[in-house]
């Protein structure tokens, strides 16, 4: 079946712009997590959606960024007045649920490069 | 607050060569652990993963064991192939959480 798609693939932004990044996660998937990729180093977790219900956002790093999932389903990750700090690939997993049971799919990633 | 700690890559091994990458973490409690892997070109996937002390993940010829005194979930695999060539994530899940607290990822390049 159809795994996480996001979109764009790529997004490459002048810096002082705002760019939206799109989810769709797993038909089903409760659990929608975004997490931000810098080059060469590990995933970090950004904000985490149970339904449309933002439940943690405690790894935005600016009030720049925000999050959304109203119906339940796509999300949509918002930078505002980019800067060059937010070079990374963003990332978005869904899982059925919570818990040790459920894994986390991850989708490809939104390369975004900021000039 | 919680971390993994793995080690720096790159790794480069011949084929059929034994492998082992190491990952100590510190979290509160009794995390779950796991293990990730991103192939050229594709998304993170998940390799094999472990909930409680001394449990052994295991998958595709690669095992973890859960070291509970050790802090530790290193990563094996006797016999690596060429396809085996990624960067493999080790990361950690707090009980009762949702998040993954990942490690920096170590790139290994197995050459024929």
């Amino acid at each position: 079946g159809a795994g996480v798609s996001q979109s764009p693939r790529y997004k490459v932004a002048k810096r002082g712009q705002d760019v939206a990044l799109r989810c769709d996660p797993i038909s089903g998937h409760v659990s929608l997590f975004w997490y931000q990729q810098a080059l060469g180093q590990g995933p970090e977790f950004l904000t985490y959606f149970q339904n449309e219900a933002q439940l943690d956002k405690s790894g935005l790093p600016s009030d720049r960024f925000f999050a959304e999932r109203p119906e339940g389903s796509v999300s949509t990750l918002k930078i505002q007045r980019t800067q060059q700090e937010d070079s990374a690939v963003y990332l978005c997993a869904s899982s059925l649920t919570q818990g040790d049971s459920y894994e986390q799919y991850f989708g490809p990633g939104t390369r975004l490069t900021v000039t | 607050g919680n971390s993994v700690t793995q080690m720096e890559g790159p790794v480069t091994l011949s084929e059929e060569a034994f492998l082992t990458i190491n990952c100590t973490y510190t979290a509160t409690g009794y995390p779950s652990l796991f293990w990730y892997v991103q192939y050229p070109g594709e998304g993170l996937q998940l390799l094999l993963k472990a909930t409680k002390a001394d449990d052994k993940g295991s998958n595709k010829g690669f095992e973890a064991t859960y070291r509970k005194e050790t802090t530790s979930f290193h990563l094996e695999k006797g016999s690596v192939q060429v396809s085996d060539s990624a960067v493999y994530f080790c990361a950690l899940r707090k009980a009762a959480g949702n998040k993954l607290t990942f490690g920096g990822g170590t790139r290994v390049l197995v050459k024929p």
